[in-house]
């Protein structure tokens, strides 16, 4: 099956601090989300990206289908960022259908 | 607009009971899908119901079903609980097959 990997699994940062999570697929991909898992463990909705660029805020992403990799960039960090980064790809099609493949996440600490 | 509705949130079993775990989409979404995160597997596809039908299912033993109703909510069991099955499972709605995926807050399961 398609292969997710997320980079750096650890990432610490003081507030204010600019960061960029990478998010590498092995295969072609119908959709690409990012979510950031809160402390009671649900899953927030970031972005909605299979291809182009995307803003939110001080969030934005980047995802390069034919090179196979997703940046999420995070400006000005604030405490409240800190949490899990997941990368989920959905292949699409009849064998995956809808199903997500999640990365390994990177955990994001912001320190005052 | 409700979001996923999850429950119930936490839940403790005993080895070898069952358990049912229920999930509300939103409105108007006609897939659901469950996923199961550990810290050691990560995050897990489960199965994905749409229109009442498995459409997919995950490389999970067979006491893991599922089911959806007509009005689209979904409910997972695990029969014979194992210590191994304590984790917490999340439920996603979308609107249709292949599109953004929405999560629920979980259950929290803790086998002893």
């Amino acid at each position: 099956g398609i292969q997710v990997e997320q980079s750096p699994p650890d990432l610490i940062l003081q507030e204010g601090a600019n960061s960029t999570l990478r998010c590498n697929f092995s295969d072609s991909v119908n959709n690409l989300q990012w979510f950031h898992q809160n402390p009671w463990g649900q899953l927030i909705n970031l972005f909605y990206i299979p291809s182009g660029t995307k803003q939110n805020g001080r969030l934005s992403a980047t995802t390069v289908a034919t090179e196979r990799y997703s940046l999420l960039y995070i400006s000005s960090s604030q405490t409240t960022d800190s949490g899990v980064y997941f990368c989920a790809v959905e292949q699409g099609g009849e064998t995956s259908g809808s199903r997500l493949t999640f990365g390994e996440g990177t955990q994001l600490t912001v320190n005052p | 607009k409700a979001g996923v509705t999850q429950t119930p949130r936490y839940l403790i079993k005993t080895r070898g009971q069952q358990v049912t775990l229920s999930c509300s989409p939103i409105s108007g979404h006609r897939s659901v899908s469950w996923y199961q995160q550990t810290p050691g597997q990560g995050l897990q596809f489960l199965f994905e119901y749409f229109s009442e039908t498995q459409r997919n299912k995950g490389n999970f033993p067979g006491r893991f079903s599922g089911r959806q109703f007509s009005n689209s909510r979904s409910e997972m069991n695990v029969s014979t609980l194992e210590l191994g099955d304590s984790a917490l499972y999340l439920c996603a709605s979308s609107r249709n097959l292949n599109t953004e995926a929405f999560f629920g807050q979980g259950t929290r399961l803790t086998v002893v």
